[in-house]
């Protein structure tokens, strides 16, 4: 299967900065999304971005798929941005999605 | 438009014991995929069905079953629970343009405890 990689790991901020979350994958994708998971687990659409770039508000995302990667950019993080956010990537069948480990955000008032 | 609805929530089952749980897609989707998450392993893939047709199945024992409705909605049942069954069980639909899925949509999980 394709392996996804998430990083870093652990990112803790001051209310107000920006931040940078990656994501490479292992081989060609289908398709790519971004989720934030809430304190109750349920996994929130971000971004679906097999490639190019979008913006939604405060977030922005983009995935180069030639070079095997994707970021999710935070700006003018709030405390409600705190979770884990992840990236799924599916493979040419695009029925089946590889899941990183997750950035866990922490953000600080 | 309602989202993807799992029943049910939380649940409590002994080793030994089995669990079915339900998965009710967004109207019109017709893909239903399952995804296991726990602290050790992270979130991996248990199977995908597309018009009542099992199309993938991850890397789980056979006491992991699922199946699919006419009507989309789909079960998954475990069998003969072991501690490491004790998990978040997440169920995310799908309107696939072509044989692809696409955009998935989860719902809140169940979250299985076995003691």
């Amino acid at each position: 299967g394709i392996q996804v990689e998430q990083s870093p790991p652990d990112l803790i901020l001051q209310e107000g900065a920006n931040s940078t979350l990656r994501c490479n994958f292992s081989d060609s994708v289908n398709n790519l999304q971004w989720f934030h998971q809430n304190p109750w687990g349920q996994l929130i659409n971000l971004f679906y971005i097999p490639s190019g770039t979008k913006q939604n508000g405060r977030l922005s995302a983009t995935t180069v798929a030639t070079e095997r990667y994707s970021l999710l950019y935070i700006s003018s993080s709030q405390t409600t941005d705190s979770g884990v956010y992840f990236c799924a990537v599916s493979d040419h069948t695009g029925n089946q999605f590889y899941f990183g480990t997750g950035t866990s955000l922490t953000v600080i008032p | 438009k309602a989202g993807v609805t799992q029943t049910p929530r939380y649940l409590i089952k002994t080793r030994g014991q089995q669990v079915t749980l339900s998965c009710s897609p967004i109207s019109g989707h017709r893909s239903v995929s399952w995804y296991q998450q726990t602290p050790g392993q992270g979130l991996q893939f248990l199977f995908e069905y597309f018009s009542e047709t099992q199309r993938n199945k991850g890397n789980f024992p056979g006491r992991f079953s699922g199946r699919q409705f006419s009507n989309s909605r789909s079960e998954m049942n475990v069998s003969t629970l072991e501690l490491g069954d004790s998990a978040l069980y997440l169920c995310a639909s799908s309107l696939p343009a072509s044989a692809n899925t696409g955009e998935l949509f989860f719902g809140e999980g169940s979250r299985l405890t076995v003691l």
